[in-house]
C-alpha cells in the first residue's frame, strides 16, 4: 500500500516569511496529492490538491508542487499569517481504502 | 449543499463502558464513509471505511467496532472501553475514492 512521509513534524516562522511543508511518497501509480489544514479542535478541511498531470498550483498565498519522478510534492505558504498557525497534513492515494495521510506538520506563526 | 455531521463532540466515558459515536452525511448518496483516530494531536490512523450500506473494512484490529445501517450514516462502537481508546475521532466521506475527503468537527473522548 501507499507510504506518506511528512518533514518537518514542527515548523516555526517569523509572521510575513514563506513557510514549506515536504512529503514523499510510495506508490508512484498514486495521482491525488490533497494538503489539509486542522485548526485545534476541529476537523480537517482541504485548502489544495493537486493531480499528477500538473506540476504546480496556486491559490492565492499558497502553493503546491509535485515531482512525480522523485514521488515527492510540496507545500508552500507565503506571506505567512498569525491565522495560518495549525496543523497542516499531506495525503496521497491509498487505493480502495482511500487517502493515506501523513502525520501532519504543526506549523507556528511568530509574531 | 453536502454536510457531515459528527457527534457528540466530546465524551467521558468509563473503561468498561460501551461506545456509540455517530455520522451521518447529507446532500449525497452513496458516499464512501471513513472513521479515523488521532492521537497526541497528530496523525490520522483510518479504523474502518465503508463503500455501501453494510460493507466495512477495518484497517486494524482493535477494540472498536463499526456500522453503516444506512446509505449515509455510520457508526463507531465498542462494547467495552479501554484507556487506550482515548482520542480524537473523525468521521469523513468522500464521492469516489481518492477525491476531496470532507471531515466532521470529531469526537474527544476521554476513556477514565
Amino acid at each position: 500500500g501507499e507510504n506518506v512521509e511528512q518533514h518537518p513534524s514542527t515548523l516555526s516562522v517569523q509572521e510575513g516569511d514563506s513557510a514549506v511543508i515536504k512529503c514523499t511518497y510510495s506508490d508512484s501509480a498514486s495521482n491525488y496529492f490533497p494538503w489539509y489544514k486542522q485548526e485545534l479542535g476541529k476537523g480537517p478541511q482541504l485548502i489544495i490538491d493537486i493531480r499528477s498531470n500538473v506540476g504546480e498550483k496556486k491559490d492565492q498565498r499558497i502553493a503546491v508542487t509535485l515531482n512525480k519522478t522523485a514521488k515527492h510534492f510540496s507545500l508552500h505558504i507565503t506571506e505567512t499569517q498569525p491565522e495560518d498557525s495549525a496543523v497542516y497534513f499531506c495525503a496521497a492515494e491509498g487505493g480502495a481504502d482511500g487517502l493515506t495521510f501523513g502525520k501532519g506538520t504543526h506549523l507556528i506563526i511568530q509574531p | 449543499s453536502q454536510t457531515i455531521h459528527q457527534w457528540p463532540a466530546t465524551l467521558v466515558q468509563p473503561v468498561g463502558s460501551p461506545l456509540s459515536l455517530e455520522c451521518t452525511v447529507e446532500g449525497t448518496s452513496n458516499p464512501n464513509l471513513y472513521w479515523y483516530r488521532q492521537a497526541a494531536g497528530r496523525g490520522l490512523q483510518l479504523l474502518f471505511y465503508s463503500v455501501g450500506i453494510g460493507q466495512i473494512s477495518s484497517e486494524v484490529p482493535q477494540n472498536l467496532s463499526a456500522s453503516r445501517p444506512q446509505d449515509r450514516q455510520f457508526i463507531l462502537s465498542s462494547k467495552k472501553l479501554l484507556l487506550s481508546d482515548s482520542g480524537f475521532y473523525l468521521c469523513a466521506w468522500t464521492a469516489e475514492p481518492n477525491t476531496e475527503a470532507f471531515f466532521g468537527q470529531g469526537t474527544r473522548l476521554t476513556v477514565v
